[in-house]
């Protein structure tokens, strides 16, 4: 069964860090681009971040731009996200999204960047 | 940035009515190799999205014929044939050609 499963979401406080997991499993995790997406709450989406199939390739949304790092581990099938200097409006669920094509998301995870 | 407009931003139907949903973008989404990379995402609430239709008019596996996808260049429309009680939720389209990639603020659907 195709799957993406995402982690490492919880409270962090405003120029604090954290680092978000995906483990995929059920399709042949490298030869896919993965993508990260968020959406606060009660809000809209918002593109964050894509990495390409061999991790050579990123590129990023302006508002995470110098902060936030997308890499990946295909021996592993893990995506991850590296999030620092996090502010309030970073707080969101954020999705593991596969393909260019953005077409399978896991199920996400909260992260909340509160004082 | 690629500005996605979506109308209306609510919408209220009738079980067994049609429904269309507009999307416009500030930029014409044809790509270099011709295709235009239009998307369309349904959320049904507390989940995650799941995509409906991807290059303007292609529908993914299992998704109902009743959903349709239409457009060109800048404008696109998502049409439900027969609404449907599960289709409740919000759509988004999205498009995945220009760099970042943008999305539409969302049409939430409600039954009538």
């Amino acid at each position: 069964q195709v799957k993406l499963v995402e982690s490492g979401g919880g409270v962090v406080q405003p120029g604090g860090s954290l680092r978000l997991s995906c483990a995929a499993s059920g399709f042949t995790f490298r030869s896919y681009a993965m993508n990260w997406v968020r959406q606060a709450p009660g809000k809209g989406l918002e593109w964050v971040a894509v990495t390409s199939e061999d991790g050579g390739w990123q590129n990023y949304a302006q508002s995470v731009r110098g902060r936030f790092t997308i890499y990946r581990d295909n021996s592993y099938s893990t995506l991850s996200l590296q999030m620092n200097r996090l502010r309030l409006d970073d707080t969101a669920v954020y999705y593991c999204v596969r393909d260019w094509s953005v077409e399978l998301w896991g199920q996400g995870t909260l992260v909340t960047v509160s004082s | 940035d690629a500005v996605m407009t979506q109308s209306p931003l609510s919408l209220s139907v009738t079980l067994g009515q049609p429904a269309s949903i507009s999307c416009r973008s500030s930029q014409s989404l044809v790509y270099s190799d011709g295709y235009t990379y239009l998307t369309w995402f349904h959320q049904r609430p507390g989940q995650s999205p799941r995509r409906l239709i991807y290059k303007v008019s292609s529908r993914d596996s299992g998704v109902p014929d009743r959903f349709s996808g239409s457009g060109s260049g800048t404008d696109f429309t998502l049409k439900i044939s027969r609404v449907e009680a599960e289709d409740v939720g919000v759509y988004y389209c999205m498009q995945n050609t220009h760099w970042p990639r943008t999305f539409g603020q969302g049409t939430k659907v409600e039954i009538k």
